[in-house]
C-alpha cells in the first residue's frame, strides 16, 4: 500500500541557518509523482515542486533543493539560509500513476518555525 | 489567471444542519478533488470527480456526504446532519486532466460545528 512518512513533526531553528525536512514513502507502482507543499500560517497549500520517479536529478529553485534518491524512497526537501518566512507546515505527498484517480497520499507534515 | 477559489472560507454550523461547501476549478480544469485536514493532520483524500461524473469517492464517509461536479457552475461538497467530527478544512484541488498531475489547491474552508 502506499504510505508518506514525515518522521519530523516539528523543527525549530535560528534564521539563515540551513533545514532538510525527511520525506520517505511506500509504493508498488513504479511510475509516480512526488511533491512537496507548503502550508503557511495564513492556512492556504502551496505548490512547490513534482517530480516523477523517472527523474532522479537534484533540484534547485533558488534556496531550496530537493535530494530524489530512489534506492532510500526519500525526497527531501532543503532549505539553505532559512528565513521567518519559510515558517509553515510543509508536506510531502506521492500520487501514482497506476492509481486511476491520481489521488495525493500526503505525509503529517513537519511543521518548521525559523526564529530571529 | 484566477486561481482555484472555495467559499465560503469560515463556516459555522450547529449540529444537526447541513454544509455546503463551494469549489470553482481554475479555467481550463476539469477535474476536481476534495480533502479533508483534520486539526493537526495531514490532508486525506475524499473524492474525485470529472465533470458531471464521480470517477473516485474511495475516502468518502459512507453516510451523510456527498458531492458533486455539474456541467456548469462549481463543485459542491455537501455534509448532511453534520457533527462534531466534522471540523475541519476542506480543500479543494483541481487539475487539467490525468496528463499533468500537479493539483493546484483552494485556500480551503474551515468548517466548525457547535
Amino acid at each position: 500500500a502506499q504510505k508518506v512518512t514525515q518522521a519530523q513533526t516539528e523543527i525549530s531553528v535560528v534564521e539563515k541557518e540551513d533545514v532538510t525536512l525527511d520525506c520517505v514513502y511506500e509504493t508498488r507502482d513504479t511510475t509516480y509523482y512526488l511533491f512537496w507543499y507548503k502550508q503557511p500560517p495564513s492556512g492556504e497549500l502551496v505548490f512547490l515542486i513534482r517530480r516523477n520517479s523517472f527523474d532522479e536529478q537534484n533540484e534547485i529553485s533558488g534556496r531550496y533543493s530537493w535530494n530524489f534518491q530512489k534506492s532510500t524512497s526519500s525526497f527531501n526537501f532543503t532549505i539553505t539560509a532559512s528565513q521567518v518566512v519559510d515558517s509553515a507546515v510543509y508536506f510531502c505527498a506521492l500520487s501514482e500513476r497506476g492509481d486511476s484517480s491520481y489521488k495525493l497520499i500526503f505525509g503529517s507534515g513537519t511543521r518548521l518555525l525559523v526564529r530571529p | 489567471n484566477a486561481g482555484v477559489m472555495q467559499n465560503p472560507r469560515h463556516l459555522v454550523r450547529r449540529r444537526g444542519q447541513e454544509a455546503r461547501l463551494r469549489c470553482s476549478p481554475m479555467k481550463g480544469h476539469s477535474h476536481v478533488y476534495w480533502y479533508r485536514q483534520l486539526p493537526e493532520e495531514g490532508l486525506k483524500f475524499m473524492v474525485y470527480l470529472q465533470k458531471e461524473n464521480i470517477i473516485d469517492e474511495s475516502g468518502m464517509p459512507k453516510e451523510r456526504f456527498s458531492a458533486e461536479f455539474p456541467k456548469e457552475g462549481p463543485s459542491i461538497l455537501r455534509i448532511q446532519q453534520v457533527v462534531r467530527g466534522d471540523s475541519a478544512a476542506y480543500f479543494c484541488a483541481s487539475s487539467p486532466g490525468l496528463d499533468t498531475d500537479t493539483q493546484y489547491f483552494g485556500p480551503g474552508t474551515r468548517l466548525t460545528v457547535l
